[in-house]
């Protein structure tokens, strides 16, 4: 069966420090992957996604992800955070359009310390 | 251009009532989904709607019903409310589908059943 799993539930680093949120994922062809953020109260926002080609993608708010086939990875990294990046994460598996839904994993609270 | 409406944000619902929750999809997406949203049991899908059509269904109830109308607006119904429906409902727009294209959250829908 299909799963993500985000095995950290809540992250606590410094402004200004490195970021990296691990994301697996259990699907039996290619993946299509992505990392959504949501703020409190609020919908969810694409952070960035890979279908296909280049392992390194860059998204939005200074955000990367890179996906390793061989570890069924996906994580997410920014070199430097700010406060505003407080929010919680969400890496997420696109079935395909024939099935066409998104199963998210449990997410990862990230936490700014001043 | 507009995103993702979805309407009411808030509403407060009795146990064993009825309610209809609507979304305006990102003209000229034809995929509308539907996300529960709880802290103990995250993102979970709801169903799919393309083309007035229902795609894809998750596991959920037969209470919970939904449809999507020839301008692509979508509604979605939950009968004889329980405590436990108490969620964000979140509505994502695709061109496609959620599972291959990139999708579009709107802010949600909070229902609180008492």
């Amino acid at each position: 069966a299909q799963s993500v799993t985000q095995p950290d539930i809540h992250i606590t680093v410094s402004e200004g420090a490195s970021l990296e949120l691990r994301c697996n994922y259990s699907y039996g062809a290619t993946p299509y992957l992505f990392w959504y953020v949501q703020s409190p109260g609020q919908g969810l926002q694409l952070l960035l996604k890979y279908f296909s080609g280049d392992t390194l993608v860059q998204g939005i708010k200074g955000f990367e992800a890179e996906f390793k086939r061989s570890q069924s990875s996906f994580n997410l990294r920014k070199p430097s955070v700010h406060w505003s990046d407080a929010a919680e994460y969400f890496c997420a598996v696109g079935l395909g359009s024939s099935a066409s839904k998104i199963i998210f994993g449990s997410g990862t609270r990230l936490s700014i310390r001043p | 251009k507009a995103g993702v409406t979805q309407t009411p944000r808030y509403l407060i619902k009795t146990r064993g009532q009825q309610v209809t929750l609507s979304c305006s999809p990102i003209s000229g997406h034809r995929s509308v989904s539907w996300y529960q949203q709880t802290p103990g049991q995250g993102l979970q899908f709801l169903f799919e709607y393309f083309s007035e059509t229902q795609r894809n269904k998750g596991n959920f109830p037969g209470r919970f019903s939904g449809r999507q109308f020839s301008n692509s607006r979508s509604e979605m119904n939950v009968s004889t409310l329980e405590l436990g429906d108490s969620a964000l409902y979140l509505c994502a727009s695709s061109l496609q589908g959620a599972g291959d294209t990139e999708a579009f959250f709107g802010q949600g829908t909070r229902l609180t059943v008492v």
